[in-house]
């Protein structure tokens, strides 16, 4: 079967580091995507991750371990903004030409003063 | 540039009225993906598109039609809405299958 988690709730202060875990079990892999996505608003990409190691963007960096099935998104220096949902993404190898993507619930984060 | 753009953005039905939820986008992308968004569940694909005139099912088609007869819109049709689709629908579309999908900014129906 195909799984993705992630935890469901995460809280951290202002100016603090975070990071929020994925870990997947997938027919194959192809590829792990992170998006942001605001309350009563539409998904963005953060990052992208086929090979394993860590990814740096700005504040925002990850990982990925094929072998472990395993993801994170690391936030660095975090925002009042930065309170959203993060949600994961894997493109496995089941979805051959189509870029079909199976999605965890996502992980809501609340940055705190 | 618009991007991907949904119409409506909020919708009420009664219980086996019919509609049409309208995707487009001007990016020339080949892929197009219809989602369903609901609390503790995630995205959760309904149908998909790989380019112009062809069409999938997803994890959750029951319910739902799709058509893609110009390469820069997908419809995603309800014949007979039940409150079960009682949900946030979101439309991405993305020019390779390792590339990002963009969404637009969903349609809110509820289905009383």
């Amino acid at each position: 079967g195909q799984n993705i988690d992630q935890p469901t709730e995460m809280t951290a202060t202002e100016g603090a580091i975070v990071q929020i875990n994925c870990t997947y079990q997938t027919s194959g892999f192809n590829g792990l995507f992170w998006y942001q996505q605001h309350a009563g608003e539409a998904p963005t990409f953060l990052s992208y991750n086929v090979l394993d190691g860590l990814e740096e963007k700005g504040r925002f960096s990850s990982f990925l371990s094929r072998s472990k099935g395993y993801s994170y998104l690391l936030l660095k220096e975090l925002q009042m903004k930065d309170s959203a949902s993060y949600l994961c993404a894997v493109r496995d190898q089941g979805s051959g030409n189509t870029g079909k993507l199976i999605f965890g619930q996502g992980t809501t984060l609340q940055v705190k003063p | 540039n618009a991007g991907v753009t949904q119409t409506p953005k909020f919708r009420v039905l009664k219980t086996g009225q019919s509609m049409t939820l309208l995707c487009a986008q001007d990016m020339n992308h080949e892929y197009m993906y219809w989602y369903r968004q609901d609390p503790g569940m995630g995205l959760r694909l309904i149908h998909y598109s790989v380019g112009e005139g062809t069409t999938a099912k997803g994890e959750v088609p029951d319910g739902y039609n799709v058509s893609r007869l110009k390469k820069q819109n997908f419809l995603l049709g309800l014949e007979s809405a039940a409150p079960s689709q009682t949900s946030v629908y979101f439309c991405a579309s993305r020019q390779g299958t390792n590339t990002e999908a963009f969404f637009g900014q969903g349609t809110r129906l509820t289905v009383v």
